[in-house]
């Protein structure tokens, strides 16, 4: 069955870095996109990162452009957030989901907990 | 970059009665190639969200056919047609037509 698994969440200082990653398996990663969303405490969805299936095209959100960086190894069915000068407001829950063609989205990961504090 | 409104925020359902949720893009969602990538999200309380519906109006696999989709254009809704206690959580639109991609901003359906 399809599984994303999610890890590398902790806490971290403000302008400290983490990598998060997303483990898959279940299915033939390297056909599928992979997006990073995350949820702030309390708070609703937000999408961060989009890479496409062969790692050729990525997207940011603005607020994440120049400090967060995805990419993907499809030998290892891995995908990757590097997440450099880390601020209070990136704290949340970060979410892996895949898609393909027009079905955005549908299998996400349990969620690692990333907390920016002193 | 497309902003997605919900409403309502919250909508206190008795069980076995129907649902709405509506959800309005800034801007068209339909793509150049002619598809509109407007999906529905379900989030039940401690869990990641769930896929229910793509592209307006498609079920996704394993979801009871009591939820459905529609809409075209800027205006799109979510309904439930008889609101079981399983459904309680909070729900989402989301548009993935253009980057980036964005949502709604989440409606809470709970039991009355």
């Amino acid at each position: 069955q399809v599984q994303l698994v999610e890890s590398g969440g902790g806490l971290v200082k403000p302008g400290g870095s983490l990598r998060l990653s997303c483990a898959a398996s279940g299915f033939t990663f390297s056909d599928y996109y992979m997006s990073w969303i995350r949820q702030a405490p309390g708070k609703g969805l937000e999408w961060v990162s989009y890479i496409s299936s062969s790692g050729s095209t990525i997207y940011y959100a603005d607020s994440v452009k120049g400090r967060f960086t995805i990419s993907r190894d499809n030998a290892k069915n891995s995908l990757y957030l590097q997440m450099n000068s880390l601020r209070a407001e990136d704290t949340a829950v970060y979410y892996c989901a895949r898609g393909i063609a027009a079905l955005d989205f549908d299998y996400w990961g349990q969620g690692t907990l990333v907390t920016v504090s002193s | 970059d497309i902003v997605m409104t919900q409403t309502p925020l919250s909508s206190p359902v008795t069980l076995g009665q129907p649902a709405s949720i509506s959800c309005r893009s800034s801007q068209s969602l339909v793509h150049s190639d002619g598809n509109t990538y407007l999906s529905w999200l379900q989030q039940r309380p401690g869990q990641p969200p769930r896929l229910l519906i793509y592209k307006i109006s498609n079920r996704f696999s394993g979801v009871p056919d009591r939820f459905s989709g529609s809409g075209a254009g800027t205006d799109f809704t979510l309904k439930i047609s008889r609101v079981e206690a399983e459904d309680v959580g909070v729900y989402y639109c989301m548009q993935a037509t253009q980057f980036p991609l964005t949502f709604g901003g989440g409606t809470k359906v709970e039991i009355k």
